[in-house]
């Protein structure tokens, strides 16, 4: 039972135009949402994070967007970079406070910038 | 500027045998955790710790143990290594306020085979 799914395995973008991950969530207990990266034989890094009584929260070229009553989100990245080349995983918990205990992943996008 | 280290990075095991997967952190982090990540899953908790002497169950704890005797360390012990146990093994830290985000902080992970 996949309560966060990326149903996207991957995505390819231009250098310079917006790439798009989308994430869906089942769990109605889920209030917070994060965004991680993770390059090849790194382990993640934090990226983006928005609590449900938002529905935008933007940091330089990554915005997410938040749709509580469709349980849906998804990061926008524009203008999209070589270097953004990554896996990129959402994320979800109960709250900010349980996110560092218990918190549960999509499968994860495999986003490719071509130059 | 070590943040959290897990080691070994590369191990392969045979079926029946245990070993231990060493995490230790250095921000004084009061939550630690284990993920593993498999292909087509994202990452899956283990086990996670709230502080020292303190540890619980996450979604897939079958076959693993932890112990959580200091702040710094989260020891993964596998007791009987199976074949299912091959993945990438991530530790990750976090501190009780959890900061705007609560993000996690990853090390870099450890890959286990199992033969």
């Amino acid at each position: 039972d996949q309560q966060v799914k990326q149903n996207s395995p991957s995505l390819s973008v231009q250098e310079g135009r917006i790439s798009i991950l989308n994430c869906d969530y089942t769990n109605s207990m889920f209030d917070y949402f994060l965004w991680y990266k993770k390059y090849p034989a790194e382990g993640p890094t934090f990226l983006i994070s928005i609590s449900s009584i938002k529905d935008k929260n933007e940091d330089g070229r990554f915005t997410v967007f938040l749709n509580k009553s469709a349980k849906h989100l998804s990061l926008h990245i524009v203008p999209s970079q070589p270097g953004d080349s990554a896996v990129y995983f959402c994320a979800a918990s109960a709250s900010p406070e349980t996110s560092g205990s218990r918190l549960t992943f999509g499968e994860g996008t495999q986003l490719t910038v071509n130059p | 500027n070590a943040g959290v280290t897990q080691t070994p990075k590369f191990q392969v095991l045979k079926t029946g045998q245990s070993m231990t997967l060493q995490c230790a952190q250095d921000m004084n982090h009061e939550y630690m955790s284990w993920y593993r990540q498999d292909p087509g899953m994202g990452l899956r908790l283990i086990h996670y710790s709230v502080g020292a002497g303190i540890t619980d169950q996450g979604e897939v704890p079958n076959g693993y143990n932890v112990s959580r005797s200091t702040t710094e360390d989260f020891p993964l012990r596998l007791l009987s290594a199976a074949p299912s146990q091959t993945s990438v093994y991530f530790c990750a830290s976090r501190n009780r306020q959890g900061g705007l985000t609560g993000e996690l902080f990853f090390g870099e992970g450890s890959r286990l085979t199992v033969l």
